[in-house]
């Protein structure tokens, strides 16, 4: 049982594209949690939150708490972009994130 | 970058063989945990610490154990370890278990 699901598991994108990647959780959360990890690279935290919508320079994130649904929009993609995108969520009744399996993306020039 | 290291970076041993993993951070934050990345997988939880002596069980902790007596140092030990625990160890760190968590640049672990 996977509390929380991303989609795709895959994606290729030419630069310049409108790029989303979904993820869908099972719980009732008190927060959700976007993360990059590049090739070999450490892990960077994008964005956290538990309502609305975040902006970060070509990043967006939103969430739909009713829905159990977060996006993570990329705008104007770069190579630089290509990365693992990682969701994970707080659950309500306890203190440990959840994570999905991530999104690998491969933006090409 | 928050300020979280790990070491080894790197670290080959062999079945059986005890293997220590340490994480320091120089942020003050009260929470530490541990997890590890497979392939396959997300990020799976192995220990936690809520503060100093304070530590608690993730999803993943059989033949594993930590230990926390410094705010910045959190340790985990592989008391005797197999090839199923070759993996990608992160260290991570947060003020309270509702912030964001602040990942350390991992340590490769291969167990021949």
């Amino acid at each position: 049982k996977n509390e929380v699901e991303q989609s795709p598991q895959n994606l290729t994108a030419q630069e310049g594209e409108f790029i989303t990647i979904n993820c869908s959780y099972s719980v009732g959360i008190s927060a959700l949690h976007w993360l990059q990890q590049h090739p070999g690279g450490g892990i960077v935290s994008l964005f956290m939150l538990s309502s609305g919508k975040k902006k970060h320079g070509r990043l967006i994130a939103t969430i739909n708490i009713q829905e159990k649904h977060s996006s993570l929009h990329i705008t104007a993609s770069h190579p630089r972009d290509s990365a693992v995108y990682i969701c994970a969520v707080i659950p309500n009744t306890g203190n440990q994130f959840y994570f999905g399996t991530g999104t690998s993306l491969t933006v090409i020039p | 970058d928050a300020g979280i290291t790990q070491s080894p970076r790197h670290k080959v041993t062999e079945t059986g063989t005890p293997v220590t993993l340490r994480c320091h951070q120089t942020e003050n934050h009260r929470y530490m945990y541990w997890y590890r990345q497979d392939p396959g997988h997300g990020l799976r939880l192995i220990h936690y610490s809520y503060g100093v002596k304070d530590t608690d069980k993730g999803e993943v902790s059989d033949g594993y154990s930590v230990s926390r007596s410094k705010t910045e140092d959190f340790l985990l030990t592989l008391e005797s370890a197999t090839s199923s625990q070759t993996s990608v160890y992160f260290c991570a760190i947060s003020e309270s278990s509702f912030d964001e968590q602040f990942f350390g640049p991992g340590t490769r672990l291969t167990v021949l």
